[in-house]
């Protein structure tokens, strides 16, 4: 079974702190990996995507690629209440058609 | 920015009843997807699409379920026989074509609720 796995959290954070989110996944063949936002009752929102080792910026985010150690987290700088949501740690199953396999989320709570 | 949009956004069904959810994709996109969420459960892959044939689908996806897309635009899912348990939000995706690793685009969903 291939998996994405996720604490639930939540994890509370206040104002202006630095958010740690990590993912783990199973399949060692995945290529491509997703950082979606969700807002209760809401779709899934891009945020950040990431293809290789490193770390990769994007103004307040970034996201860090652990190939070897199968290994996906989120950073986010300077939290703002309005942060607070479910962060979906998402993974490209190497089939060629972009399935991508969601975790159950990391929901973030970012206290004024 | 160009989005994908889905149709209607509630839809209330008597058990046994048939329902469609409609989608249009972004245009230019090949790569059509619907996924469903359980309230309080993750995001779970339902079937993908591309030229004009499932090209996978998951173990929900069962004979109960079609997905068609009838013209240039609109993008299907049908459930003929609606059970309590398909009560969940049902997200149409899509990507664009050219790199394999696009990110999907999510419309913003249609909660189905099965009375």
């Amino acid at each position: 079974q291939k998996e994405v796995e996720q604490n639930s959290g939540p994890l509370s954070v206040p104002e202006g702190a630095i958010a740690s989110l990590n993912c783990t996944y199973s399949d060692r063949g995945s290529q491509s990996f997703f950082w979606y936002r969700q807002y209760s009752g809401k779709s899934p929102e891009l945020i950040m995507s990431i293809y290789s080792n490193g770390d990769k910026e994007d103004g307040r985010f970034t996201a860090q690629l652990n190939k070897a150690s199968q290994y996906v987290s989120l950073l986010i700088r300077d939290s703002q209440p309005s942060d607070s949501a479910t962060y979906l740690c998402a993974v490209n199953l190497n089939t060629g058609f972009q399935k991508l396999v969601f975790g159950t989320g990391t929901r973030l709570l970012v206290s004024p | 920015e160009p989005e994908v949009t889905q149709t209607p956004s509630h839809q209330v069904t008597q058990m046994g009843q048939e329902v469609i959810l409609r989608c249009v994709p972004i245009s230019n996109h090949l790569y059509f997807y619907w996924y469903r969420q359980i309230l309080g459960q993750k995001v779970e892959f339902l079937v993908s699409f591309y030229n004009n044939e499932i090209s996978e689908k998951s173990e929900i996806f069962d004979d109960q379920f079609s997905v068609e897309r009838p013209d240039g635009s609109n993008f299907t899912l049908k459930i003929r026989s609606t059970k309590l348990e398909d009560s969940a939000m049902y997200f149409c995706a899509s990507r664009g074509t050219g790199v394999d690793n696009s990110p999907l685009h999510f419309g913003n969903g249609t909660r189905l609720t099965v009375t």
